[in-house]
């Protein structure tokens, strides 16, 4: 029973361009959600979270905005740069749980 | 910046053999967890501790025990290392369970023959 789900196995971004990256989730108790970005052989480095009293959060070229009604985040990255290609993750959890869910991660290709 | 190191980042082992991979971290954080990565999976909870010598199952811990004899290291054994549980193994901690992130190491990519 995946409770958060990024359907989108793969993107391809040009240089320059903004790169969106999806994600559903289940469960409407969750009330932090965070993204997380992977390169091969090395493990997930944390990116951005946003917490369910906010629509958005923004850190210098990264964005994530939360549609609660939706059950929906998304990541912005603008401007994408070829440094950004790599696996990302968005993951949920909510209060007074021990428990982080994550999604099946979309492989991001920005191409140069 | 929180430190979380895995002992080694490539292991190859036989069915059957118990392994033991080792994980520290620096920033003094209550809670540590164990996941596997693999492909179209995404990251899996195989245990996590919130204390010393305390810990929980996560999805899929069959296969899998842990230890945490001290609060800045989490071990995760293999009992009888078995071909499906060939993988990569995260080790992640965190200061709190609530709005604040996982902190992960940077993996260790098991091979079971």
């Amino acid at each position: 029973d995946q409770q958060v789900k990024q359907n989108s196995p793969s993107l391809s971004v040009q240089e320059g361009r903004i790169s969106i990256l999806n994600c559903d989730y289940t469960n409407s108790m969750f009330d932090y959600f965070l993204w997380y970005k992977k390169y091969p052989a090395e493990g997930p480095t944390f990116l951005i979270s946003i917490s369910s009293i906010k629509d958005k959060n923004e850190d210098g070229r990264f964005t994530v905005f939360l549609n609660k009604s939706a059950k929906h985040l998304s990541l912005h990255i603008v401007p994408s740069q070829p440094g950004d290609s790599a696996v990302y993750f968005c993951a949920a959890s909510r209060y007074n749980f021990n428990k982080f869910y994550f999604g099946s991660g979309t492989k991001l290709n920005v191409k140069p | 910046d929180v430190k979380v190191t895995q002992s080694s980042r490539y292991l190859v082992k036989r069915t059957g053999e118990k392994v033991f991979l080792e994980c520290v971290q620096d920033m003094d954080h209550e809670n540590m967890f164990w996941y596997r990565q693999d492909p179209g999976l995404g990251l899996r909870l195989i245990y996590f501790s919130y204390d010393v010598k305390m810990k929980e199952k996560g999805d899929i811990p069959e296969g899998y025990s842990v230890s945490r004899e001290k609060k800045e290291r989490f071990s995760l054994i293999l009992e009888s290392a078995s071909t499906n549980q060939t993988s990569m193994y995260l080790c992640a901690s965190t200061r709190s369970l609530y709005n604040s992130p996982l902190h992960f190491g940077n993996g260790t990519r098991l091979t079971v023959t």
